[in-house]
């Protein structure tokens, strides 16, 4: 059973450039979810997606995109990027169906802005 | 507004001291209580998934426990190796989005 993985590891970018993160979620996991982690923080939801369409949002603006393409595998892209944005994004994988609830993290791209 | 709290922040601990951290939550319908293990610089690791009071789940040195307010990560004679950033995250309904704790870093020397 293949995990979550993410690319790239890590990321240097500048202000006002554009970014696009990618996941690629766990063997027979449909839905995908992208939280941000900024240093000594809990894990905050951006966007879910579920049979390639977003399924959820959190208080992230619409400069942060997403897509879920059919093999369930994720980008993530963040446009005009601001200083703030510098965070580890993370992706979780899951089954959406049944009881089971539990999601499953990719390691992560460290995304640096300067 | 649905919330997650750990308590403590920081805990250091000698090996082989047994102690718990707590998370409290403030949700609308608890569905799942989540815990993960964070090693610096990388992803959460899944540890345990409860769903209902009085459930407790253990895995080697660790056991999970829920009441209707709060969860407890017990560790027992932890070892360095057990050294990590714990979180904890709650689910109000289906695959909904998690709201995580800001964690606990536990530390335990040798």
């Amino acid at each position: 059973e293949t995990g979550v993985t993410q690319s790239p590891t890590h990321l240097i970018k500048t202000r006002g450039q554009q970014v696009t993160l990618r996941c690629s979620s766990q063997s027979g996991h449909n839905t995908v979810s992208w939280y941000q982690q900024a240093l000594g923080q809990g894990p905050q939801f951006i966007f879910q997606y579920y049979r390639e369409e977003e399924n959820g949002r959190g208080n992230f603006p619409p400069r942060f995109s997403g897509l879920q393409f059919p093999n369930y595998s994720s980008e993530l892209n963040v446009n005009a990027l601001e200083l703030d944005d510098s965070a580890l994004y993370l992706c979780a994988s899951s089954w959406t169906s049944g009881y089971s609830y539990e999601q499953y993290f990719g390691p992560g791209t460290r995304l640096t802005v300067t | 507004e649905d919330q997650v709290t750990q308590s403590p922040e920081a805990l250091r601990l000698q090996e082989g001291e047994s102690s718990s951290l707590n998370c409290s939550y403030t949700v609308s319908g608890l569905r799942g209580l989540f815990w993960y293990r964070q090693d610096p610089g990388k992803g959460p690791e899944f540890l345990f998934t409860l769903y209902s009071a009085g459930e407790e789940k253990e895995k080697e040195r660790l056991k999970a426990t829920l009441t209707k307010k709060e969860s407890f990560l017990h560790i027992t004679a932890p070892k360095p190796e057990d050294s990590a950033t714990y979180l904890c995250a709650a689910s109000i309904s289906g695959n909904t989005p998690l709201v995580f704790g800001k964690g606990t870093r536990l530390s335990v020397i040798a």
